[in-house]
C-alpha cells in the first residue's frame, strides 16, 4: 500500500538534546512538508521541499533543520535551539506540478514529541 | 490579515441536525480550496476539494463565494461519527505556490 510513514509515534527527549523525526513516502510525490501542531492551534509550516536536494523555510523554521537527499525521505531534526519543542509533528507530501489543483497534501500519522 | 480565518467553534449539535462552517481567505487569486477533517490526536485527511462554485458529496456540500472570498462547508443529517475538527485550507500562489495554508479548524461535536 502506498502512503506516508512517520516514526516513532511517541518520542521523549531531555532538554538540550537534538532529536530526528523520520518521514518516508512511497507515493512518488515530489514535494514534502513538515508541520507542527500545538493544542487548539492550526498547522504551522516548519520546512518544505519541492524537489530533491532543495528545501525552503516555512513560517517557524528556527530551531529546526531538514535534509532531502532522497525523494522518499524528508527527516526533521529538532535541535536544542528550539525553545518550545513539545508538540505534534506532521509530515505530508504532494504532487508538484506548478498547478494549484494538484496541491492536495497527504499526511503521515504524526509524531508526538515531549521534552522532559 | 491571515491567509485563512475560521470560526473555531465549538459547534455542538444533535444527531440529524444541519450545521455550516464558514472560512474566509485573503488571496483573491486562489483557484482551489480544500476541507480537511482531523479526528482527535490523528492526522488531517482530505474531506472535499472545491475548484469551482461548489462541490457536493453525499451529506457534505462545500460552496465557494469568490466575490466575498469565503468558503463554506454544510453537513446535513449529522451523525455521531461526524464529530471532529474541520480545517479550511487554501493553496498559496506566486512565490508561495506549493504551500497550503491551514485555518485553525472548527470543532464539531454531534451528540445523541
Amino acid at each position: 500500500d502506498g502512503g506516508i510513514t512517520q516514526s516513532p509515534k511517541y518520542l521523549f527527549r531531555k532538554e538540550g538534546q537534538n532529536v530526528t523525526l523520520s518521514c518516508e513516502q512511497n507515493l512518488n510525490h515530489d514535494a514534502m512538508y513538515w508541520y507542527r501542531q500545538d493544542p487548539g492551534q492550526g498547522l504551522r509550516l516548519i520546512y518544505y521541499s519541492q524537489i530533491v536536494n532543495d528545501f525552503q523555510k516555512g513560517d517557524i523554521a528556527e530551531g529546526y533543520s531538514v535534509s532531502r537527499e532522497k525523494k522518499e525521505s524528508f527527516p526533521l531534526t529538532v535541535t536544542s535551539a528550539q525553545k518550545n519543542p513539545t508538540a505534534f509533528y506532521l509530515c505530508a507530501s504532494s504532487i508538484t506540478s506548478g498547478s494549484e489543483i494538484d496541491n492536495e497534501q497527504f499526511f503521515g500519522p504524526g509524531t508526538r514529541l515531549t521534552v522532559l | 490579515r491571515k491567509e485563512v480565518e475560521q470560526d473555531p467553534g465549538p459547534f455542538n449539535v444533535p444527531e440529524g441536525a444541519t450545521v455550516a462552517f464558514n472560512c474566509t481567505y485573503s488571496n483573491s487569486a486562489s483557484q482551489s480550496f480544500f476541507w480537511y477533517r482531523q479526528d482527535c490526536r490523528k492526522e488531517p485527511k482530505l474531506l472535499m476539494s472545491v475548484y469551482s462554485s461548489g462541490n457536493e458529496d453525499g451529506r457534505f456540500t462545500a460552496q465557494l463565494n469568490r466575490a466575498s472570498q469565503y468558503i463554506s462547508l454544510l453537513i446535513r443529517d449529522s451523525k455521531l461519527s461526524d464529530s471532529a475538527t474541520y480545517l479550511c485550507v487554501v493553496p498559496g500562489g506566486g512565490s508561495t505556490l506549493g504551500r497550503l495554508y491551514f485555518g485553525r479548524g472548527t470543532q464539531l461535536t454531534v451528540w445523541p
